[in-house]
C-alpha cells in the first residue's frame, strides 16, 4: 500500500505557542490530504479537507483560524495549531487519498499543550 | 449525526475462532465501504474495502460482506490471531465525496 509519512510523532509545547504537523506521501501523489483528530477511545473526527494548490475545506465546528492547512504541494500537508491551549491537547492524524480511493494514514501526532 | 454505527464497542474471542464485527450505516448514498485497524498511538492501516455493486470480498483471513438493503456490513476474521487485537474502523464515502465518515470503532481482544 501507499506510505503515508507524518512529523513529528509527538510534540509538547507551551500554552500560546504554534505547532507544524507535516504530512507527505512518500510514493504517490496526493492532490487531496485529509486531517482528523481523535480523542480518547473515541472516533476519528475529520477536521478538514486539504486541497494542493487551493484553500482547505473545513468542518463544521472547527475554526479554520486556529488550524491553518497547506496544501502546497501535491505531496505535503501542513497543519498549524496556532496559539495552542491544553484544550487542543490531542491526536492528530493525516490521510491522502491513493489509488482506489483508499485513504492511507500517517502515524499520528501526539500533541500536548502545557 | 451519527452515518455511520458500531453498535459493539468490545469484542473478545479466542485465538482460532472467528472474529464477526458489524457496521450498520444510514446514508443510502454511501457506495463504498473501508475497514481500518487501528493500534494505540498509531495511525489506522487499511484492511479491506468493498464497493456497493459487490456483496463480499475475501482478503486472505479477512472477509467483508455488504447487505445494502439492511445497510449493514461486516467484517470477518477467521482464524483470529493475537496480533489482531486492535480497534477496527469501519468507514464509508459517498461519490464525489472523497471524504470518509467513521464509525466509532470496535476494540477486538484476541485470546490465548
Amino acid at each position: 500500500g501507499a506510505v503515508v509519512s507524518q512529523h513529528p510523532s509527538r510534540v509538547i509545547c507551551k500554552s500560546g505557542t504554534s505547532v507544524k504537523i507535516e504530512c507527505r506521501s512518500l510514493d504517490f501523489q496526493a492532490t487531496t490530504m485529509f486531517w482528523y483528530r481523535q480523542f480518547p477511545k473515541q472516533s476519528l473526527m475529520l477536521m478538514a479537507t486539504s486541497n494542493e494548490g487551493s484553500k482547505a475545506t473545513y468542518e463544521q465546528g472547527v475554526e479554520k483560524d486556529k488550524f491553518l492547512i497547506n496544501h502546497a504541494s501535491l505531496t505535503l500537508s501542513t497543519l498549524t495549531v496556532t496559539s495552542a491551549h491544553p484544550e487542543d491537547s490531542s491526536f492528530y492524524i493525516c490521510s491522502a487519498t491513493g489509488d482506489k480511493n483508499i485513504q492511507y494514514f500517517g502515524a499520528g501526532t501526539r500533541l500536548s499543550v502545557l | 449525526d451519527q452515518q455511520v454505527k458500531q453498535n459493539s464497542p468490545s469484542l473478545s474471542v479466542q485465538e482460532g475462532r472467528i472474529s464477526i464485527l458489524n457496521c450498520d450505516y444510514t446514508n443510502s448514498m454511501f457506495d463504498y465501504f473501508l475497514w481500518y485497524k487501528k493500534y494505540p498511538a498509531e495511525g489506522p492501516t487499511f484492511l479491506i474495502s468493498i464497493s456497493s455493486i459487490k456483496d463480499k470480498n475475501e482478503d486472505g483471513r479477512f472477509t467483508v460482506f455488504l447487505n445494502k438493503s439492511a445497510k449493514h456490513l461486516s467484517l470477518h476474521i477467521v482464524p483470529s490471531q493475537p496480533g489482531d487485537s486492535a480497534v477496527y474502523f469501519c468507514a464509508a464515502s459517498a461519490p464525489g465525496w472523497g471524504k470518509l465518515q467513521f464509525g466509532a470503532g470496535t476494540q477486538v481482544v484476541v485470546t490465548p
